[in-house]
């Protein structure tokens, strides 16, 4: 089984939508974060937590919510979908400073 | 200007071959660096971390030129697994944030 694990792996709909990506980790790392990536840019940071009770906004929060359930787990919100957040998300897990270990990557299309 | 540019490539070899290319930062306080190798439509993986003193990992060599503000990686004898894209990750406060490049890529030819 994976590290880091991310459902769904792909999804497709419509704008207006809430959807929610969920992530959860057996590395026991207490950093989680949520990345997206798109085509000819670097992975920009959207979130991230420290540890349960916190939570943090990256480069590009807005139109996005998480929330720290456990220590295990760290899911992204997107409260009503638009045609620009179709991209490639990651959630990423890592221990203090040391680098950080990917899931598998969600593929969000939104039309 | 971007916090780290790599120059997109793509970088076509056959196999065998030496590779190299480089990605410049553009913050002076970044404090770690890495390269990271990322498959087509899959998630990146930590390739190396690159120290001060430069580093090796079997046929992968990294380099760290702080004055001039950029990191190499060089790949030897190019294996037709290599293709993929070369992430270059810096790590500014040596905590939390990570600037990613755009990626290099690589594609080894039979």
């Amino acid at each position: 089984d994976a590290d880091v694990t991310q459902t769904p792996r792909n999804r497709i709909t419509k704008t207006g939508k809430r959807i929610m990506l969920e992530c959860s980790q057996t590395k026991g790392h207490d950093r989680m974060y949520w990345y997206r990536q798109d085509p000819g840019l670097g992975l920009r940071l959207i979130y991230y937590s420290f540890d349960v009770k916190d939570i943090n906004k990256g480069e590009i929060s807005d139109g996005y919510s998480v929330s720290r359930q456990a220590q295990a787990k760290f899911s992204l919100s997107l409260e009503s979908a638009i045609p620009n957040q179709t991209a490639l998300y990651f959630c990423a897990t890592s221990a203090g400073g040391q680098p950080q270990h990917f899931g598998d990557g969600t593929r969000l299309s939104i039309l | 200007r971007k916090e780290v540019e790599q120059d997109p490539g793509p970088f076509n070899v056959p196999e065998g071959a030496t590779v190299a290319f480089n990605c410049t930062y553009s913050n002076s306080a970044s404090q770690s660096f890495f390269w990271y190798r990322q498959d087509c439509r899959k998630e990146p993986k930590l390739l190396m971390s690159v120290y001060s003193s430069g580093n090796e990992d079997g046929r992968f060599t990294a380099q760290l030129n702080r004055a001039s503000q950029y990191i190499s990686l060089l790949i030897r004898d190019s294996k037709l697994s290599d293709s993929a894209t070369y992430l270059c990750v810096v790590n500014i406060y040596n905590d939390y944030k990570l600037s990613f490049g755009a990626g290099t890529t690589v594609t080894v030819r039979a």
